[in-house]
């Protein structure tokens, strides 16, 4: 049972256009949400979080949306670039478990076309 | 440059034969996780350590897997005897109790 789902396997952009990769969750206990990006033969890195209490996150062309009552969340790319190819996963974090049990999604293989 | 560290990289071995991974944290980190990265699950937790004692070990199937750490620079996931469904990436991460998770680079094992 996937608490956390990437619905969409891949996407595909245009070069300087916007990126969004979504995601959606089951667990009304997650409390705290991140993205990594993942390039071939590495390992995932930290790309943005977002707290349960705020709605938006921006961090340069990365911004992270969160729908608490949708139990959905969405990352923004803008705009997107050509470096940014890679598999991007969402993750969450129960309530009082920081640094715990990071529940990951299946990932979204993300391509921009120069 | 702080980093977590896997090994080895890439491993090849026979179907019954025994998988050791390794993986040194990032110092300081008190927290160590096991992922497996599958074509369809994504990134499977396996098991954690807090401070060395292990927390939760559900995601991994008991029979034929072990995760330890030996002490706080070493954590270890050995497979006996591993099956070719075992074929992944494994990763291990580090972090703090109030940090995201740094992940190392992974282990490619391929059981034939």
């Amino acid at each position: 049972d996937q608490q956390v789902k990437q619905n969409s396997p891949s996407l595909s952009v245009q070069e300087g256009r916007i990126s969004i990769l979504n995601c959606d969750y089951t667990n009304s206990m997650f409390d705290y949400f991140l993205w990594y990006k993942k390039y071939p033969a590495e390992g995932p890195t930290f790309l943005i979080s977002i707290s349960s209490i705020k709605d938006k996150n921006e961090d340069g062309r990365f911004t992270v949306f969160l729908n608490k009552s949708a139990k959905h969340l969405s990352l923004h790319i803008v705009p997107s670039q050509p470096g940014d190819s890679a598999v991007y996963f969402c993750a969450a974090i129960p309530l009082m478990e920081y640094g715990n049990k990071l529940v990951f999604g299946a990932g979204t293989i993300l391509r921009v076309k120069s | 440059d702080a980093r977590v560290t896997q090994t080895p990289r890439h491993k090849v071995t026979e179907m019954g034969q025994e998988v050791t991974m390794r993986c040194q944290p990032i110092l300081g980190h008190n927290t160590v996780f096991w992922y497996r990265q599958t074509m369809m699950q994504g990134l499977e937790l396996l098991a954690y350590f807090r401070n060395r004692a292990p927390l939760d070990d559900s995601g991994m199937p008991k029979d034929r897997f072990s995760a330890e750490m030996p002490d706080a620079t070493l954590a270890t996931l050995k497979i006996q005897p591993s099956e070719p469904r075992d074929s992944a990436v494994y990763f291990c991460a580090s972090g703090l109790r109030d940090t995201e998770a740094f992940f190392g680079q992974g282990t490619r094992l391929t059981v034939v």
